[in-house]
Parts: structure tokens; C-alpha cells; sequence
């Protein structure tokens, strides 16, 4: 049970175009879901967390137009990179919670390798 | 805030070794505790966790955990290390809103 799927695993766009990220809660219904991004041997730094039909709130210094977070069901929100960059090529991984007393943790998505060429 | 410290970003032990990945944690609440692996390109997969009750937690793969509150310990061990155990570990700590905040890594390697 608790498995997450992120689709794509691994894309490769041209600079300035979006590129768009899907993360699914396969078997529960997650209220929340967070979205990180993880540089080269280095850890995950959350960007931002979503709540289903409510606005994702962005952490400090995570440009909220440049990576807009779609949470419009309970089992699928959406990371959107607009006007791509090299600099935004990285690992994204997208984590579920299931609402109630376990909502603490946290189910992981297998990660979206992203290049920005 | 809460934070986890986790000393050494690289440990290398032989094969059919004792391992011990070392954590720390600052958190002003009883905190919940994770340790994760990652490997290579893959998301991240929870070994053990550490809510309320017995402070010794098992995981898989033959981790465990002592959470120790009066060190604001929480390291892993593992009795004799295997060479599928090479992989990044990472310890964790919740936060408000259910935020999970990470420490910055250990990269285990097995020598044969």
C-alpha cells in the first residue's frame, strides 16, 4: 500500500519551454503532497507543499510563477517548470501524505530526472 | 526550528561489518524520526521510523534504530553490512505541518 508514481521518470527539454510533472497517489487519497528537488550528492530540499483544491504554499526563495504546483485532485498534483533553464535540470521528487493520525509521513515518488538543454 | 545533523558524509565499512550512520536531532517537540535510503536515481525509500513507544525500532532489510532522547540521537545501525546496503541514507525529522526536514546525507560504501 502507499505507493506514489511519478510520471515522467526522466525528460529532456529545450531551454525556454515547460516541462510538466505528474505525481499520483496510486492506492490512497493524499489531502497533501510535497514537491522537492534534489541537486547532484546532495539532499532534498522541500520546494514547496500542496493541499488539494487550495493554492501550494511555496518555501522561501522557490519562485512560485516559475514552478507552478497543481493539486487538483486527491491523487494527483502537478509540477510545471515554465521558461526552462539549465539551472532548473535536476532531480524532482514528489512525496504523499494520507490524512489523519499517520499524516507525518511521507510516501515518496520513485523521482523525475529533468535536463534543460 | 527542527534540524538533523548527520556526521560523516561518507563511511565505508567491509563487508560482513558492523555499520553505524550517525544522526542528530534538534527539535523543540517530541519529534517524529525517519531514516530513508536513495538509490542511484530513485526516489526515496523509508527504512524505519520512530513515533512514540519502544525507543529500539527495527527496520528492513535488518536496520535499527535507537532513538536515545537524552543525546538527540537517533543513529542506524546495521550488524553486518551487505554489499546491496551501498546506497545514500538519509535521517529525518518532522516538522510543522507535517514538513519533513532532512539531514544532508551519508554515502555508505561497502568494501569487499
Amino acid at each position: 500500500g502507499a505507493v506514489v508514481s511519478q510520471h515522467p521518470s526522466w525528460v529532456i527539454c529545450k531551454s525556454g519551454t515547460s516541462v510538466k510533472i505528474e505525481c499520483r497517489s496510486l492506492d490512497f487519497q493524499a489531502t497533501t503532497m510535497f514537491w522537492y528537488r534534489q541537486f547532484p550528492k546532495q539532499s532534498l530540499m522541500l520546494m514547496a507543499t500542496s493541499n488539494e483544491g487550495s493554492k501550494a504554499t511555496y518555501e522561501q526563495g522557490v519562485e512560485k510563477d516559475k514552478f507552478l504546483i497543481n493539486h487538483a485532485s486527491l491523487t494527483l498534483s502537478t509540477l510545471t517548470v515554465t521558461s526552462a533553464h539549465p539551472e532548473d535540470s535536476s532531480f524532482y521528487i514528489c512525496s504523499a501524505s494520507n490524512p489523519g493520525p499517520t499524516s507525518y509521513e511521507q510516501y515518496f515518488g520513485p523521482g523525475t530526472r529533468l535536463t534543460v538543454t | 526550528a527542527q534540524s538533523v545533523t548527520q556526521l560523516g558524509s561518507h563511511v565505508s565499512v567491509s563487508e560482513g561489518a558492523l555499520v553505524l550512520l550517525r544522526c542528530n536531532y534538534s527539535s523543540s517537540v517530541p519529534p517524529y524520526l525517519f531514516w530513508y535510503v536513495q538509490y542511484p536515481n530513485q526516489g526515496l525509500q523509508l527504512l524505519l521510523k520512530y513515533t512514540t513507544g519502544a525507543t529500539l525500532v527495527k527496520g528492513i532489510n535488518g536496520f535499527e534504530a535507537e532513538f536515545k532522547k537524552s543525546e538527540t540521537s537517533f543513529h542506524l545501525t546495521k550488524p553486518s553490512a551487505h554489499m546491496s546496503d551501498a546506497a545514500e541514507y538519509f535521517c529525518a525529522v518532522s516538522d510543522v505541518d507535517d514538513k519533513i526536514i532532512f539531514g544532508k546525507g551519508t554515502r555508505l560504501h561497502i568494501l569487499p
